[in-house]
């Protein structure tokens, strides 16, 4: 069973607002991939990690940040939310053998 | 560059019939996902396709895989409203940065 977290699971914030999404798994799994994904719409790849002090930018550009301090913790930050933020947010951890993603709740980020 | 492609992107269907949703793709790749997405809501993993051949089968719906073809089906047999949801195939990227390239999603309603 699959043990990845999300909070917030919803998120209303002004413009100009600094906000960190938060995301844990507990399965120690190496990766981990950051997605956007509007209403009924396909997924985007916005940010990845492949271990401690690893990050790369995802294939859709983005104006967060993300950090891997531990193995278990991969916070994505908005430095200055804009209403163009506004979108699901969905974290996921990879196993090593299968490349399997597992994908937490999600959080819902709406930006006024 | 790994490209994704599904078909239909929408399927309305009546409970009881049979139907194919179908993943093609661009690139070399053994490694093949379906995961379903109901509104609002995070993925959750339905199938993983390792090899030339695969075939897995959880209650009325089936996955099967061609690498040779660069081909993933999923059927869907006697349709009942619970499957109603968006299904997306996802395909390893095998460029050697182990991402996982996500189609545009298939949402499926089955009707009563």
């Amino acid at each position: 069973e699959a043990d990845i977290y999300q909070t917030p699971r919803y998120l209303v914030i002004g413009t100009g607002k600094k906000i960190t999404l938060e995301c844990s798994q507990t399965m120690g799994h190496d990766k981990m991939y950051w997605y956007q994904q509007d209403p009924g719409m396909e997924l985007h790849l916005i940010h990845y990690s492949y271990g401690v002090n690893s990050t790369e930018k995802g294939d859709l550009s983005s104006e967060s940040t993300v950090s891997r301090i531990r193995t278990e913790h991969f916070p994505l930050t908005l430095e200055s939310a804009r209403p163009s933020h506004t979108s699901q947010y969905l974290c996921a951890s990879s196993e090593w053998q299968t490349y399997e993603q597992y994908f937490g709740p999600g959080t819902r980020l709406t930006v006024t | 560059e790994l490209k994704v492609e599904q078909n239909p992107l929408f399927l309305s269907m009546q409970e009881g019939k049979n139907y194919t949703i179908y993943c093609n793709y661009s690139t070399t790749s053994d490694r093949l996902y379906w995961y379903r997405q109901d509104p609002g809501k995070s993925l959750e993993s339905l199938f993983v396709l390792l090899s030339n051949g695969a075939v897995k089968q959880e209650g009325r719906l089936m996955a099967s895989l061609d690498t040779k073809a660069r081909l993933s089906t999923l059927h869907i047999t006697a349709a009942v409203h619970d499957l109603s949801a968006t299904y997306f195939c996802a395909v390893d990227d095998k460029g050697g940065s182990e991402k996982l390239v996500f189609g545009k999603g298939t949402k499926l309603t089955v009707n009563p």
